[in-house]
């Protein structure tokens, strides 16, 4: 069966340094990747795709990677500061897709606590 | 604030009640969904709406019943619910762009059943 996998346990780091989540899946062929941020009692904001061709996606501290042999995409948080604790979900698309109107599946997140 | 929003935001209902949640989406997208999120469990897809017609149902109870009357509006309908039910419920918008599918998420409703 299809599965998303997310450290369950909390990621606990020093403000300042790089924050390192993990997204492993299995049986799924993806086209693209996503990752999203949530605070509590709110719904989940997306932060960044990156598509099956593509190894790294940055966006000001944020950085992605997708690497498809080994079924795994990497979100790094450089100088990561309190404002960034919140949990964080990858989400996956498949194709083929009805013309992309499914929805994705998610991973249960991984809880990031930056301590000052 | 993402251009999706959930009434209400609080929600206790007791197991004979009925009630319903509602979704506003002003960002002109064509699809619209439910999910219900558990503490500790991935993100769980109720409904899928596409130009206001169901296109997924993934094995929802019957006292779950959706409504969308239009691309900008969705409803849950709620009744005989069972304390297991208690969760947040979020409904989120996409473009159904194929290339991106990026969802855009209300800020849920946090359901209790008594």
């Amino acid at each position: 069966s299809q599965k998303i996998e997310q450290n369950s346990e909390a990621l606990n780091i020093q403000e300042g340094k790089t924050a390192t989540l993990t997204c492993n899946y299995t049986n799924y062929s993806p086209a693209y990747l996503q990752w999203y941020r949530q605070d509590p009692g709110r719904g989940p904001v997306f932060l960044l795709l990156i598509r099956e061709n593509e190894k790294e996606k940055r966006k000001e501290r944020l950085k992605v990677t997708f690497d498809t042999t080994l079924k795994q995409s990497l979100f790094h948080i450089t100088a990561s500061q309190p404002a960034d604790s919140a949990t964080y979900l990858c989400a996956l698309a498949s194709l083929p897709m009805d013309t992309g109107r499914r929805a994705l599946t998610f991973g249960s997140g991984t809880r990031l606590q930056v301590q000052p | 604030e993402t251009g999706v929003t959930q009434t209400p935001r609080h929600l206790v209902m007791g197991m004979t009640n009925k009630k319903s949640l509602k979704c506003e989406q002003h960002l002109g997208h064509n699809a619209m969904y439910w999910y219900k999120q558990s503490a500790k469990k991935p993100l769980e897809l109720m409904f899928v709406y596409n130009f206001k017609e169901q296109t997924e149902n993934n094995s929802v109870p019957s006292r779950f019943s959706p409504e969308c009357p239009n691309s900008s509006h969705l409803f849950l309908h709620l009744h005989t619910l069972q304390p297991e039910d208690s969760a947040l419920y979020l409904c989120a918008s996409g473009s159904g762009e194929p290339a991106k599918n990026i969802q855009y998420f209300g800020a849920g409703t946090r359901l209790s059943v008594l």
